[in-house]
């Protein structure tokens, strides 16, 4: 079956603490972008990688980082996540970028 | 900047009923305007992609337009269901800025039986 994996699916943790989100797909999409949902603020884009070992910043990429090692990995690292970054994540990919997007189920982070 | 704003914010219909719902975005240049839907506790699932040289397409009871010239899109859905419940969410790949997809606010919708 075709789609995104993202673990875990929820954390609460504590301050400064680092976390690695795993984002995995198995549709061998190049196009690969972390997403956060914010309650009157919508979806914004913290990364994207248009193929292996190819990443860039979204709008808000400040507190994260990610890596493209794999065609089909794309984690989303906290190295020390903070209370404003308590939201929920996505990982999303498509064949080539401007297609259509699967999406990850989401993982909904709390930071205290 | 590419701008994207859904109306209304919240949507409440009895089944059986034929609904649209609107978006509207502030630059015409785009590539294409995709419609996805965002069920409570799940990522979203793709609806719809008008390119846009197109002026609509279907899938099932769903139908989305697109008036590039206005900077509008409709999703129209036929005979609601309680199943239609969700957040429906527009989406445009800005020809300015084409790695992204801007997203609009949603609209969430209610089926009541």
């Amino acid at each position: 079956e075709a789609q995104v994996t993202q673990n875990p699916r929820y954390l609460i943790t504590v301050t400064g603490k680092k976390l690695t989100v795993t984002c995995s797909q198995n549709m061998n999409h190049e196009y690969m972008s972390w997403y956060r949902q914010d309650p009157g603020l919508g979806l914004r884009q913290i990364y994207y990688s248009m193929n292996v070992e190819v990443t860039d910043k979204g709008d808000v990429p400040e507190g994260y980082k990610v890596s493209r090692k794999e065609k089909r990995n794309f984690p989303l690292i906290l190295e020390s996540p903070s209370p404003n970054q308590t939201s929920l994540y996505f990982c999303a990919s498509s064949l080539v970028i401007r297609q259509p997007q699967h999406f990850g189920d989401g993982t909904r982070l709390s930071i205290l | 900047k590419q701008e994207v704003t859904q109306i209304p914010a919240a949507l409440s219909v009895p089944e059986g009923e034929n609904l649209v719902l609107n978006c509207s975005f502030t630059d015409s240049a785009i590539y294409n305007l995709q419609w996805f839907r965002q069920d409570p506790g799940k990522g979203l699932t793709s609806l719809l992609l008008i390119q846009s040289s197109q002026r609509e397409q279907t899938s099932g009871r769903l139908n989305a337009s697109l008036d590039k010239s206005s900077g509008r899109s409709t999703l129209y859905i036929a005979a609601s269901q309680p199943g239609d419940s969700a957040t429906y969410l527009c989406a445009v790949w800005d020809a300015g800025n084409n790695r992204k997809l801007i997203w609009g606010l949603g609209t969430s919708l209610a089926v009541n039986p």
